[in-house]
């Protein structure tokens, strides 16, 4: 069975660098989203992608957030300057068609560990 | 505000007993509920919905809009249950914008 990717399993890195998290999700997904779990909290939406372009997002998902299709099959999420509170499980997910007659499809998860 | 509840954090029982996940929502409107369960080191997966009426592994919940509850039933427990569980919740315009409880795991014991 297909499953949604996501490289790497687990990203260390210091408060104001850049990370980009990656995902590939299932090839005939039209619809690809981003959530976030901070340790021992909910799982939080952040963002939904579709037809190339952001179609909602959280109050979570500031100007230091991105997200990009760049080649059709690799769907990124990038944190320009991580701050401590983003540390977090990233979790990527698509379906293939509007929410009423598709589950999601989660990956594994990017644990993003900022110190 | 969307919002969903899940208040136990914990839920221990011995394996062949009943099962209920508690599950309390907030919403306006008319909500699409699901429950997804995460086994150990796996993935999080969709367990079942509401519209489909459909019962997954034995596991059954029901919508009661009166009492704004998506509970999550099961007559007799078997230790591959043991896992976590998340109730969410979404509107039925948009994306898929989940709202997601805190999450109950679920113990079986034999």
């Amino acid at each position: 069975e297909p499953e949604v990717t996501q490289t790497p399993s687990h990203q260390v890195t210091q408060m104001g660098q850049e990370v980009i998290l990656r995902c590939v999700p299932i090839s005939n997904h039209l619809y690809f989203y981003w959530y976030r779990q901070i340790l021992g909290q909910k799982v939080e939406f952040l963002v939904s992608f579709y037809n190339n372009e952001i179609s909602e997002k959280s109050e979570i998902f500031d100007d230091q957030f991105s997200v990009e299709r760049p080649d059709g099959s690799n769907f990124t999420l990038k944190i320009r300057s991580t701050k401590l509170e983003d540390s977090a499980m990233y979790f990527c997910a698509s379906s293939p068609r509007y929410l009423y007659n598709s589950p999601l499809h989660f990956g594994n998860g990017t644990r993003l560990t900022v110190t | 505000a969307q919002r969903v509840t899940q208040p136990e954090k914990l839920l221990s029982v011995f394996k062949g007993a009943p099962v209920e996940l508690k599950c309390n929502y907030s919403y306006s409107g008319s909500p699409e509920l699901f429950w997804y369960v995460q086994y150990s080191r796996q993935r999080l997966q969709l367990l079942l919905r509401h519209i489909s009426r459909e019962s997954i592994k034995g596991f059954t919940a029901d919508l009661n809009k009166g009492e704004t509850s998506f509970h999550l039933k099961k007559p007799f427990a078997q230790e591959e249950d043991s896992a976590m569980y998340y109730c969410a919740l979404s509107g039925n315009t948009g994306f898929q914008k989940l709202v997601f409880g805190t999450g109950t795991r679920l113990l079986v014991s034999p």
